[in-house]
């Protein structure tokens, strides 16, 4: 079975621009949850989504935005990009919802974001 | 509030030594825990799992130990060999009305040949 994919692997924007990443999981899983890792913060829960439906979200501000296709894809975007968006943003895919019970985490490679 | 943490943020052991990575949780609540290790340019690789009604499990040269009593956990990695070299993460989850999975700072792992 492939494993999560994420494209691109890196990304380069300036401020204020706006930036889609895009994650395809694990063949049959229906959960997509999305990752922000900054050496500072660690791994930051974003938001995550089932079945075309966003269950869960973080702490992050309106910017941020996802959803998800029938397919089970999943895409991210960032608006207006700030300085410290400048992270490696990973996508995750599991069989279950993460808070319907124990099912790990299958985590992509990740998006590098660097912006400037 | 939720908080997952690491004792030690790096840790060395020579080649063929076992280690031990510590991790402690603060949500009594927890009721699910995983183990992630994470190589350079990669993404978090599932290692091992634990539910809060076991309190050990063993993997391939990996054993997951869990005392709730204390809210500890502990990664053993056996005859660590080079390629363990890597930040290994523990994650919290609540299967009854949790919002996430909670994952501590990490903790980088250096096998010394």
């Amino acid at each position: 079975k492939a494993g999560v994919t994420q494209t691109p692997r890196y990304l380069i924007k300036t401020r204020g621009q706006q930036v889609t990443l895009s994650c395809s999981p694990i063949s049959g899983h229906r959960s997509v949850s999305w990752y922000q890792q900054t050496p500072g913060q660690g791994l930051q829960f974003l938001f995550e989504y089932f079945s075309e439906t966003q269950r869960n979200k973080g702490n992050f501000p309106g910017r941020f935005s996802g959803r998800q296709f029938s397919n089970s894809r999943s895409e991210m975007n960032v608006s207006t990009l700030e300085l410290g968006d400048s992270a490696l943003y990973l996508c995750a895919s599991s069989s279950i919802p993460i808070d319907r019970g124990n099912s790990p985490l299958h985590f992509g490679n990740g998006t590098r974001l660097t912006v400037t | 509030g939720e908080s997952v943490g690491l004792h030690l943020p790096t840790l060395s052991v020579q080649e063929g030594d076992n280690s031990i990575i510590n991790c402690a949780y603060s949500n009594s609540a927890s009721d699910y825990f995983i183990w992630y290790k994470q190589e350079s340019g990669k993404g978090p690789q599932f290692i091992i799992d634990i539910r809060s009604n076991m309190d050990k499990r063993q993997g391939q040269r990996v054993t997951v130990l869990l005392n709730k009593t204390v809210k500890h956990l502990s990664l053993q990695i056996a005859a660590t060999q080079p390629g363990d070299s890597a930040v290994y993460f523990c994650a919290e989850n609540m299967s009854q009305g949790a919002q996430k999975l909670v994952f501590g700072q990490g903790t980088r792992l250096t096998i010394n040949p």
